[in-house]
C-alpha cells in the first residue's frame, strides 16, 4: 500500500480557499485516491475520491496529475465548521489478496480555520 | 446523523470484565470493519469482514474478538483487555469490499480501561 504525506497543520480563514496536498510517491497503477474528514470524537467522513485528472463534488475538488504522485484537496469558500482532520488515502481498486478492502490511514493534516 | 450505528457511545470497564461493541448498518452494504483510534492518531484497521465472513485480522491481540451474526450486524467482543487498549472503537461499513468503494464510519465507541 501507498505511503502518504501531508502537511502536519494547516491555518486558513472563512472565505478563504483551502489547498490539502498529499504526496504518495510510490503509488501504483491500481490505486485510487481518497480524502476523508473527521471531527472531534466523531468517524470519519468521506470527502470525494478519484484516480486521475480533477474530480469536483459539492463540497470539495480533488486535482491529480498526470503522474499521479501527488493529489490536492481542494476546499473553496471554508468555513468554522471546516476545521477538522483531513486525511489522504491511498487504495487498491478491485484488489485481491491480502490487502482487499484495506484503507491505512496517514497522519492527516488539521485544519484549523479562523474568524 | 450517521448511517452506521454504534452502541454504547461510551464504555467503562475493568480488565477482568467481558464486555461488547455493537455495530449496525441497514445499507445493504457488504463489508464492514472495527478499527481503533488513540488521541490525536489517525484510526487503525483492526478487522474487514467481507460477506459476512472474516477476511482481514491486523494480527489484533486475542482478547478482542470479532463477531457478524448477519449482513447487518458487527460485534467486537472484549475481554481481559489492559489499560493500553482505551481508545475510541470505529466501526465502518462499504458496499462490497472492493476498492474504491467509500467505507461509512459510525462516530465509535469511546472505550475506557481502568
Amino acid at each position: 500500500l501507498a505511503k502518504t504525506t501531508q502537511p502536519v497543520s494547516m491555518d486558513s480563514y472563512e472565505g478563504q480557499e483551502v489547498n490539502i496536498t498529499c504526496s504518495h510517491n510510490n503509488i501504483a497503477t491500481n490505486d485510487y485516491i481518497t480524502w476523508y474528514q473527521q471531527f472531534p470524537s466523531q468517524g470519519p467522513r468521506f470527502i470525494i475520491q478519484g484516480y486521475k485528472t480533477k474530480v469536483t463534488n459539492e463540497v470539495a475538488s480533488l486535482f491529480i496529475p498526470a503522474d499521479r504522485k501527488s493529489s490536492t484537496l481542494s476546499l473553496p469558500r471554508v468555513s468554522l465548521s471546516d476545521t477538522a482532520v483531513y486525511y489522504c488515502l491511498v487504495g487498491e481498486i478491485n484488489a485481491g489478496g491480502t490487502s482487499y478492502g484495506k484503507l491505512t490511514f496517514g497522519q492527516g493534516t488539521i485544519l484549523t480555520v479562523h474568524p | 446523523d450517521t448511517e452506521v450505528t454504534q452502541t454504547p457511545k461510551h464504555l467503562v470497564m475493568g480488565m477482568t470484565n467481558k464486555k461488547s461493541l455493537k455495530c449496525e448498518q441497514h445499507m445493504g452494504h457488504r463489508a464492514m470493519y472495527w478499527y481503533k483510534q488513540k488521541a490525536k492518531k489517525p484510526p487503525e484497521l483492526m478487522f474487514v469482514y467481507s460477506y459476512e465472513k472474516l477476511s482481514i485480522n491486523e494480527s489484533v491481540p486475542s482478547r478482542f474478538s470479532p463477531e457478524c451474526p448477519n449482513s447487518s450486524l458487527l460485534n467486537l467482543h472484549l475481554h481481559a483487555l489492559q489499560p493500553e487498549d482505551s481508545a475510541l472503537y470505529l466501526c465502518a461499513s462499504s458496499q462490497d469490499p472492493g476498492g474504491g468503494q467509500p467505507q461509512h464510519f459510525g462516530d465509535g465507541t469511546r472505550l475506557s480501561i481502568l
